[in-house]
């Protein structure tokens, strides 16, 4: 009874290759984020969705993609990867976009790792 | 811009000790302020969501407290464990357009409980 779910947990590969990281809510929320969290451990909104469309988009390279296929799901694909990517994407899902009273909800995150 | 900090990085204490972890933000016009816990190789949790209109919440032997003015909250643990051992954030919701909201981190207190 998951509340949100990410495949997959550990995902190492070469420079310049393309991946996905998916993420799945079954807490019927309407909104869901991807965040980066790096090496400092600073944690960072890159995304949001609300509804299947696009609410936040951060400051982030056009390599990263997120596809929300349903609002239970968004998944994050990156092409090309750099070294620089490495670092842990954590999901998150709220009920709401976020305001006053909105719980987010994480994912236990996928630890990227480019070589 | 909105601006997280959390001070001490790291903090090591001996079991039973009560203890207090500090977050201030730069921008007091803030909605809502959260503290999350997370530990090694998971994601986060969330502990407490203090509303703008109030002072503090207690969940537990957790405490927050939120002065808006002076823009700083603090969580208190009282009797600390050793299961209390993880990193501890604070975050707070900013407007980012459309309706929507977008969580600014501190980087973390990272808590040690020895037994």
């Amino acid at each position: 009874d998951t509340a949100v779910s990410q495949t997959p947990k550990y995902l190492v590969t070469q420079m310049g290759n393309d991946k996905s990281i998916k993420c799945e809510q079954n807490l019927g929320h309407d909104t869901m984020y991807w965040y980066k969290q790096d090496s400092k451990k600073f944690l960072k909104i890159m995304f949001s969705y609300n509804n299947k469309e696009l609410i936040i988009n951060e400051t982030v390279p056009n390599r990263f993609s997120p596809k929300s296929p349903d609002k239970a799901h968004l998944n994050l694909h990156i092409n090309s990867l750099e070294l620089g990517d490495s670092a842990v994407y954590f999901c998150a899902s709220s009920f709401g976009k976020g305001a006053n009273t909105d719980t987010q909800y994480f994912g236990p995150g996928t630890r990227l790792t480019v070589l | 811009k909105q601006e997280v900090t959390q001070i001490p990085a790291a903090l090591s204490v001996p079991e039973g000790e009560n203890l207090v972890l500090n977050c201030s933000f730069t921008d007091s016009a803030i909605y809502n302020l959260q503290w999350f816990r997370q530990d090694p190789g998971k994601g986060l949790t969330s502990l407490l969501l203090i509303q703008s209109s109030q002072r503090e919440q207690t969940s537990g032997r957790l405490n927050a407290s939120l002065d808006k003015s002076s823009g700083r909250s603090t969580l208190y643990i009282a009797a600390s464990q050793p299961g209390d051992s993880a990193t501890y954030l604070c975050a707070v919701p900013a407007y980012s357009g459309a309706g929507s909201y977008q969580l600014t981190f501190g980087k973390g207190t990272k808590l040690s409980v020895i037994p």
